[in-house]
């Protein structure tokens, strides 16, 4: 069965400093990958996404992902986290078919 | 760019009700789906369709219907509303014929049964 973990429900990072969102999942064929991001009281938003290539996939906002089929695992990063940053972000997969599996999500607060 | 309407932000209802969301998307999406998003559960599927009149549960289909009986609409039905059908619901579309393709959302119906 397909499933998504996101560790840690909540991320706290000071301005500027490195942020790191982790995403894990479970699959047993090639994945899709996607990184939203959902700003209060908004829909989620498209980040990024990886599908087949490049491993290291790069998004909007400064934010990119690296695919490492070895460790299952697809995390977020930006390397100087802003105020605007602030907000709950949900990595999600798709196989086959229509369904996409999120993440419980993380929300991520930027001290000042 | 995609645009995803959901006709209300803020709904509030009676237990007992029946409810309707509705969302509209402007790409002309095969498909459409409808989550509920609750805190600490993350995003979970209500409903989805891959086309007009086709419909599929998700995971969590109890309570609710859903109509899609033109492309661009795809609304979501609760039939008797139960105060644990509170929570954001969110709709999002999506193009078929290609796994590659992200779903686009809309802003999302905060929905309280009192």
């Amino acid at each position: 069965a397909q499933s998504v973990t996101q560790l840690g429900s909540h991320v706290s990072v000071s301005e500027g400093a490195l942020v790191l969102l982790r995403c894990n999942y479970s699959s047993s064929v090639p994945p899709y990958l996607f990184w939203y991001v959902q700003y209060p009281n908004q829909g989620l938003q498209l980040l990024l996404k990886y599908t087949t290539g490049a491993t290291l996939v790069k998004g909007i906002n400064g934010f990119e992902a690296e695919f490492k089929k070895s460790e299952t695992s697809f995390h977020l990063t930006k390397p100087s986290a802003h105020m605007s940053d602030a907000a709950e972000y949900f990595c999600a997969v798709r196989e086959t078919g229509n369904q996409f599996y999120f993440g419980t999500g993380t929300s991520l607060t930027v001290i000042p | 760019d995609v645009k995803v309407t959901q006709s209300s932000r803020y709904l509030v209802k009676r237990t007992g009700e029946k409810v309707f969301l509705e969302c509209v998307q402007d790409m002309d999406h095969e498909n459409m789906f409808w989550y509920r998003q609750d805190p600490g559960l993350g995003l979970r599927l209500i409903y989805f369709s891959y086309d007009v009149k086709m419909k599929e549960k998700g995971d969590i289909p109890e309570g609710y219907s859903v109509s899609r009986e033109k492309k661009e609409r795809f609304s979501l039905i609760l039939e008797s509303a139960s105060t644990n059908q509170t929570s954001m619901y969110l709709c999002a579309s999506r193009e078929a014929g290609g796994v590659k393709q992200p779903q686009h959302f809309g802003d999302g119906t905060r929905l309280s049964i009192l």
